[in-house]
C-alpha cells in the first residue's frame, strides 16, 4: 500500500514570488506520482505526473516537480506565482504498472496575495 | 471535466431521504470512482468499479450504494444510513491498464437540510 503526506495545509505567498509545495510518499514498490489542482467548487485537474525517466517533470501553468527517490519526495514548484494560482493542490501516488488506485494527500491550500 | 458530467451541481436533501448522484462519461474509460471531499480531509474513496457489472467498496462505503450497468454510467446513491452526508462528491474515470491517471468531473455538492 502507498501513502502520501502533504506537510503544509496552507501556503501564503506574494504574487511573483517563487513557491514550493511539499509532498512525501511511502511505498514498498515503484510508484507513479501526480499533482492535481482544484479551484473552488470544481473538480480536480491534472497538473503533471511522473511515470518514469527524467526526474524533473514539467506541467501546465508553469509548474514543475522533481521526483527524488532517496528522499521519497515529489515537491511542486513554480518560480513566479500569479493571483490565478490560488487554489488547492493535491499530491497523489499509485503503484507503478497500471490499473491501480490513487492515494491522495490531504491537500495544500495555496493563497497568492498582492 | 472533458467528457465527464455530474448532475446535479447542487443537491439538497431532507434527513431520511435517499438521493442519487449521476456520473456519466464519454471517454471510454473502464474504471470509475466516487470520492467524498470534506474540508481539510482530502479525497476519500467511497466505491470504485473497474468493469461493467462489478464494483468494490472503498474506504468509506457505509451508507452508500452504487451500480455499474453501463460503461458510461456510475450512479451513487446516498442512503438514509449515511449519518453525515453533507459534502462535495467527485466522480473520476481511469483507463484500465494505463498510467493510473484519473480524470475528474465537476462535482456535486450535497447539503442535508
Amino acid at each position: 500500500a502507498q501513502s502520501v503526506t502533504q506537510l503544509d495545509s496552507q501556503v501564503p505567498v506574494f504574487e511573483e514570488a517563487p513557491v514550493e509545495l511539499r509532498c512525501n510518499y511511502s511505498s514498498s514498490v515503484s510508484v507513479y506520482l501526480f499533482w492535481y489542482v482544484q479551484y473552488p467548487n470544481q473538480g480536480l485537474q491534472l497538473l503533471l505526473k511522473y511515470l518514469s525517466g527524467s526526474t524533473l517533470v514539467k506541467g501546465i501553468n508553469g509548474f514543475e516537480a522533481e521526483f527524488n527517490k532517496s528522499q521519497t519526495s515529489f515537491h511542486l514548484r513554480k518560480p513566479s506565482v500569479h493571483i490565478s494560482d490560488t487554489a488547492e493542490y493535491f499530491c497523489a501516488v499509485s503503484g507503478a504498472g497500471g490499473g491501480n488506485k490513487l492515494t491522495f494527500g490531504t491537500g495544500t491550500q495555496l493563497k497568492v496575495e498582492l | 471535466d472533458g467528457g465527464i458530467t455530474q448532475s446535479p451541481k447542487y443537491l439538497f436533501r431532507k434527513e431520511g431521504q435517499n438521493v442519487t448522484l449521476s456520473c456519466e462519461q464519454n471517454l471510454n474509460h473502464d474504471a470509475m470512482y466516487w470520492y467524498r471531499q470534506d474540508p481539510g480531509q482530502g479525497l476519500r474513496l467511497i466505491y470504485y468499479s473497474q468493469i461493467v457489472n462489478d464494483f468494490q467498496k472503498g474506504d468509506i462505503a457505509e451508507g452508500y450504494s452504487v451500480s455499474r450497468e453501463k460503461k458510461e454510467s456510475f450512479p451513487l446513491t446516498v442512503t438514509s444510513a449515511q449519518k453525515n452526508p453533507t459534502a462535495f462528491y467527485l466522480c473520476a474515470t481511469q483507463e484500465r491498464g494505463g498510467t493510473d491517471t484519473q480524470y475528474f468531473g465537476p462535482g456535486t455538492r450535497l447539503t442535508v437540510l
